[in-house]
């Protein structure tokens, strides 16, 4: 079974710091698709952004990229710009692209950005 | 237009009493997801539904839980005598159709507590 781990229970940081939240994986597969959610407060999940496995850029959606490294199986998200609103839990997801597409999460990190 | 809504968004019930959950998709999504978040942890799959078809239950916890999706629209995830581990978010969420491309809308989630 696969399983997400992601090693930082908490982070804070400044605004408009530059901040990044850590993942790993374990799959014996090759193709896979992997993700990162916010949840804010609220609670309502929002996908933040998703690399596909077979692609070897790197992912970005404005001020959110990924380092995403296959052969350590490591998928990394870097905040550039912080702001309030990024306050949240932030979890890491895998999913296979066969079958239910279930996603599998990680424990979660709890970013503060402070003013 | 709207998301995917969930109610009740909180429920206490009593050791041993059944509850019902109600997940509503947005509209036209096929595919509709049930997780599991416990406090401090990451979501945790319980069922898939294509349509009205539950194709995949393997996340359910044992046979006290029980999801359907009879039209292919609302679905309600039923757990008869809760137990105290019982106690959780239930998250819903709904694609548009079954892809590992496709975006997983993720509802606010039913908290539930089993006193």
């Amino acid at each position: 079974a696969q399983t997400v781990t992601q090693s930082q229970p908490e982070m804070s940081v400044q605004e408009a710091e530059t901040v990044t939240l850590s993942c790993t994986y374990d799959t014996s597969e090759n193709n896979y698709y992997l993700f990162w959610y916010k949840q804010p407060p609220s609670r309502q999940m929002i996908l933040v952004i998703r690399q596909e496995a077979y692609k070897q850029q790197n992912a970005t959606e404005n001020r959110f990229s990924v380092n995403f490294q296959k052969a350590a199986k490591s998928f990394s998200l870097k905040i550039s710009d912080s702001q309030l609103g990024d306050t949240a839990m932030y979890f890491c997801a895998f999913m296979e692209p066969q079958g239910a597409q279930k996603l599998v999460f990680g424990q979660g990190t709890r970013l503060t950005i402070n003013p | 237009g709207a998301g995917v809504s969930q109610s009740p968004r909180y429920k206490v019930a009593k050791r041993g009493q059944d509850v019902a959950l109600r997940c509503d998709p947005i509209s036209g999504h096929v595919s509709l997801f049930w997780y599991q978040q416990a406090l401090g942890q990451g979501p945790e799959f319980l069922t898939y539904f294509q349509n009205e078809a539950q194709l995949d239950k393997s996340g359910l916890p044992s046979d006290r839980f029980f999801a359907e999706r009879p039209e292919g629209s609302v679905s309600t995830l039923k757990i008869q005598r809760t137990q105290q581990e019982d106690s959780a978010v239930y998250l819903c969420a709904s694609s548009v159709k079954e892809g590992p491309t496709d975006t997983q809308y993720f509802g606010p989630g039913t908290r539930l507590t089993v006193l």
